[in-house]
């Protein structure tokens, strides 16, 4: 079946303006994650949603990050008034949690942002 | 806090030869899977392999099999017959099904160069 998208695959933006990524993810999988990745830092978790219920936004490094998940499904990050370290890949991935394979995540190709 | 440490920033190996990724992570908790992600240069995270904490029995996946030491919270890699397909920065990664937080913990990555 299809797998985690992301779109746009990649964006340049200039500093100060806002960003929104968007990830679907693998259909009926409950869990969605967005993570990101720069060459400095590795990988570092932003944000979880799980069903219905409040999402984990601990990860989140500002008030300028946001993401909200719509009907279960698409999710949207947005990064507002960016700046030049926002610069980095953003991925996202699902995981059914339910089930045999329950903790797997799978994961986007990624966008890569580019702040100028 | 969980932490996962690749102590090894960079490999190669000869391809149809052996090799073997480290991975070290530290944790109070019972209740968690590892796994070892493959992402090539076209960015996409691909998992390899995963290991259920409460185990013994190391998983095998065809030409990759782990180490796992749970008492040394050692996880390794090993890769047999490398094949060029191969190449890719390989992250360790922890995940606490036991804990409220849903995210993986990843290391910095080991890039490994399998060579003709």
């Amino acid at each position: 079946g299809a797998g985690v998208s992301q779109s746009p695959s990649n964006k340049v933006t200039e500093k100060g303006k806002d960003v929104e990524l968007r990830c679907d993810p693998i259909s009926g999988h409950t869990a969605l994650y967005w993570y990101r990745q720069s060459l400095g830092q590795g990988l570092e978790f932003l944000i979880y949603f799980q069903g219905n219920s409040a999402p984990d936004k601990s990860g989140l490094p500002s008030d300028r990050f946001s993401a909200e998940r719509t009907g279960g499904s698409v999710s949207t990050l947005t990064i507002q008034r960016t700046q030049q370290e926002d610069s980095a890949v953003y991925l996202c991935a699902s995981s059914p949690r339910g089930g045999g394979r329950t903790y797997e995540q799978y994961f986007g190709p990624g966008t890569r942002l580019t702040v100028t | 806090a969980q932490t996962v440490t690749q102590s090894q920033p960079e490999m190669s190996v000869q391809e149809a030869e052996t090799v073997t990724l480290s991975c070290t992570y530290d944790t109070s908790e019972n209740n968690y899977y590892l796994f070892w992600y493959k992402q090539p240069p076209s960015r996409q995270m691909i998992l390899v392999i995963r290991q259920e904490a409460y185990k013994q029995q190391n998983a095998t996946e065809n030409r990759f099999s782990v180490n796992f030491q749970k008492a040394a919270k050692s996880f390794s890699l090993k890769i047999s017959d490398s094949q060029l397909g191969d190449t890719a920065m390989y992250f360790c990664a922890f995940f606490n099904y036991g804990g409220s937080q849903g995210n993986l913990i990843f290391g910095k990555g080991t890039k490994l160069s399998v060579k003709p």
